[in-house]
């Protein structure tokens, strides 16, 4: 069974601060990691699809980096905003399979004023 | 314009019925999806086709069959419902992945299912 976990579940932080959280996904066969940003009532939105050892992507004042190797992936936020205030996900997938994502449960954040 | 989009938005049905949900992207994308968000809010794939061919069939219950007319459609349907069904679908498209999993997928606004 193929398990994606982040970490924390829910993080609550001051407008200005920078945070970040983790997603942990299996190493074998690794193909891509993807993060979406999902606000409440709306669609998921994707935010970076990594497929290289080392990759590290950005958007802003946020980014992303990759470690297929030990399995893991870094969301960081700089400077935090209110309208950062959203759910985080990742998702994995092996190679041929369809573009079959497993997701993450995500990482709730919510910015305080 | 909508880039994926979901009929209907909330459905409320009783136990037993046959319902659908429509699923329609404008993207020119070749591959779409049906994903169940459960109880504990994961995003769990049921369903993707590629131009109209299935190609992921996750275990789900054979009440649940998806039927695309064409690339740019894929339509869910649900048989004899159950209250276990209640939950949020969404539906997603994505560039053709039948081989890789890097394209990025495209999301719909999702379909809230109560089962009474």
């Amino acid at each position: 069974i193929l398990n994606v976990e982040q970490s924390p579940q829910s993080l609550h932080v001051q407008e200005g601060d920078s945070t970040n959280f983790t997603c942990s996904f299996p190493s074998s066969n690794f193909y891509a990691l993807h993060w979406y940003r999902w606000e409440t009532a709306k669609s998921p939105e994707a935010l970076f699809v990594m497929t290289l050892n080392g990759d590290e992507k950005k958007k802003g004042r946020i980014s992303a980096t990759l470690n297929t190797k030990e399995g893991y992936s870094y969301l960081y936020i700089k400077g935090s905003q209110p309208e950062d205030s959203a759910t985080y996900l990742c998702a994995f997938t092996n190679y041929n399979q369809g573009g079959k994502l497993i997701f993450g449960q995500g990482t709730e954040l919510s910015v305080k004023p | 314009d909508t880039a994926v989009s979901q009929t209907p938005k909330y459905l409320v049905t009783q136990m037993g019925n046959d319902k659908s949900i429509k699923c329609e992207q404008n993207l020119g994308h070749d591959t779409m999806y049906w994903y169940k968000q459960d109880s504990k809010k994961f995003l769990k794939i049921m369903f993707s086709y590629n131009n109209k061919e299935l190609i992921i069939n996750e275990t789900v219950p054979n009440r649940f069959s998806p039927k695309s007319p064409d690339k740019a459609h894929l339509n869910l349907h649900i048989n004899s419902l159950e209250l276990g069904d209640s939950a949020v679908y969404f539906c997603a498209s994505s560039q053709d992945s039948r081989t890789s999993g890097y394209e990025t997928q495209y999301f719909g606004p999702g379909t809230r299912l109560l089962v009474l």
